[in-house]
């Protein structure tokens, strides 16, 4: 079945301390995107990935990371998380095609609180 | 920077009713593509339509079908013979060919259906 998979799905943390979320696509896209989705704001894209090796910053890059490595995988880092990081994560991955805007298909989401 | 406004945070339809959702966005493009993405209570993200914007002919899925005026930068989903398993959240998107595959999307409308 094809599908992008994100762990963990709910995570409770304390400031400071270091977190991954895990993202992974079995579809063979190149481009991957992190979303964070916050009340009255909608999704704001944080980084995205044209392919590996090869990342750039989205709307609201601050206070994460990313890395390409594989293909299929795409974790995101929170090095020093802080409550205002709290938030619903979502993973989305797309074909790159030119000329052409793709539909992404979207993980399940995690909901990370950070106390 | 493209903006994508969704100006009905809440909206309520009775089952077997008509109910459509507003959306407008601003941009310098003349090429793109419009979305609506649905998120149920699940929080999982499922695409309703989709929408080139070189294509005058409006879009249509089933019982969703959108109205496009590219003059007035407006794109409505309008949802026929609603059912109890379209109320959702409800985000409008805009995707951009010229930093591929970059998306914008809207605040969401919630929309709630009466039996």
């Amino acid at each position: 079945e094809a599908q992008v998979t994100q762990n963990p799905r709910y995570l409770i943390t304390v400031t400071g301390k270091k977190l991954t979320v895990t993202c992974s696509q079995n579809m063979n896209h190149e481009y991957m995107s992190w979303y964070r989705q916050d009340p009255g704001l909608g999704l704001r894209q944080i980084y995205y990935s044209m392919n590996v090796e090869v990342t750039d910053k989205g709307d609201v890059p601050e206070g994460y990371k990313v890395s390409r490595k594989e293909k299929r995988n795409f974790p995101l880092i929170l090095e020093s998380p802080s409550p205002n990081q709290t938030s619903l994560y979502f993973c989305a991955s797309s074909y790159l095609t030119s000329g052409r805007s793709n539909e992404q298909y979207f993980g399940p989401g995690t909901r990370l609180t950070v106390t | 920077a493209q903006t994508v406004t969704q100006s009905q945070p809440e909206m309520s339809v009775q089952e077997a009713e008509t109910v459509t959702l507003s959306c407008t966005y601003d941009t310098s493009e003349s090429d793109y593509y419009l979305f609506w993405y649905k998120q149920p209570p699940s929080r999982q993200m499922i695409l309703v339509i989709r929408q080139e914007a070189y294509k005058q002919q409006n879009a249509t899925e089933n019982r969703f079908s959108v109205n496009f005026q590219k003059a007035a930068k407006s794109f409505s989903l309008k949802i026929s013979d609603s059912q109890l398993g379209d109320a959702a959240m409800y985000f409008c998107a805009y995707g951009t060919l010229y930093n591929f595959n970059k998306f914008y999307f809207g605040s969401g409308t919630k929309l709630n259906v009466k039996p």
